[in-house]
């Protein structure tokens, strides 16, 4: 039972261009929204997060769209740069204490110049 | 400030072998996780610790033990190694519940 799920495996755009990463999920219990970047051979790194009392979350060129009643995220990034050229997993988890991640399969993001 | 070290980077096993994965923090951070992730899904939690003495189940706990004698470390063992073991593990820290995990750069496993 996948609770949170990617369903772009992969996505290509253009140096300079809007890059968007969706995510959906079925647990209503989840709270907290992150995501992760990752590059080869190296472990993911957080990137940006939002709580589920916000709807959108902003730093830099990376914003975090919530839609709660979709049960849906998305993330922004503009302009994309080929440093952004990545593996990106959506996470999330519920309540106080460790951050029981939970995680989407990830989408291989890949800028062209 | 090296972060979180994971040793070894890759080991291939064969069934029935045992081994364990070090996870080593210089953070001073409460909390560990060791993480697997398999082709075509997301990370999965093995199992955690909120602070030193302490370890939790996760999500796909069996096969494994875990033991955080010491807070900067986080040991992840393997009593009978199975081919279904073979991932890549991911070790992870954070000072508290609500920071973000810092991650290490995983150990790939094989195991034949």
């Amino acid at each position: 039972d996948q609770q949170v799920k990617q369903n772009s495996p992969s996505l290509s755009v253009q140096e300079g261009r809007i890059s968007i990463l969706n995510c959906d999920y079925t647990n209503s219990m989840f709270d907290y929204f992150l995501w992760y970047k990752k590059y080869p051979a190296e472990g993911p790194t957080f990137l940006i997060s939002i709580s589920s009392i916000k709807d959108k979350n902003e730093d830099g060129r990376f914003t975090v769209f919530l839609n709660k009643s979709a049960k849906h995220l998305s993330l922004h990034i503009v302009p994309s740069q080929p440093g952004d050229s990545a593996v990106y997993f959506c996470a999330a988890t519920w309540g106080t204490g460790a951050q029981k991640l939970v995680f989407g399969q990830g989408t291989r993001l890949t800028i062209n110049p | 400030n090296a972060g979180v070290t994971q040793t070894p980077k890759f080991r291939v096993l064969k069934t029935g072998q045992s081994m364990t994965l070090l996870c080593a923090q210089d953070m001073n951070h409460e909390y560990m996780y060791w993480y697997r992730q398999d082709p075509g899904m997301g990370l999965r939690l093995i199992h955690y610790s909120v602070g030193e003495g302490t370890t939790a189940k996760g999500e796909v706990p069996d096969g494994y033990n875990v033991s955080r004698l010491k807070k900067q470390n986080f040991l992840l063992g393997l009593e009978s190694a199975a081919p279904s073991q073979t991932s890549v593990y991911f070790c992870a820290s954070s000072l508290d519940g609500n920071s973000p995990l810092h991650f290490g750069n995983g150990t790939r496993l094989t195991v034949t």
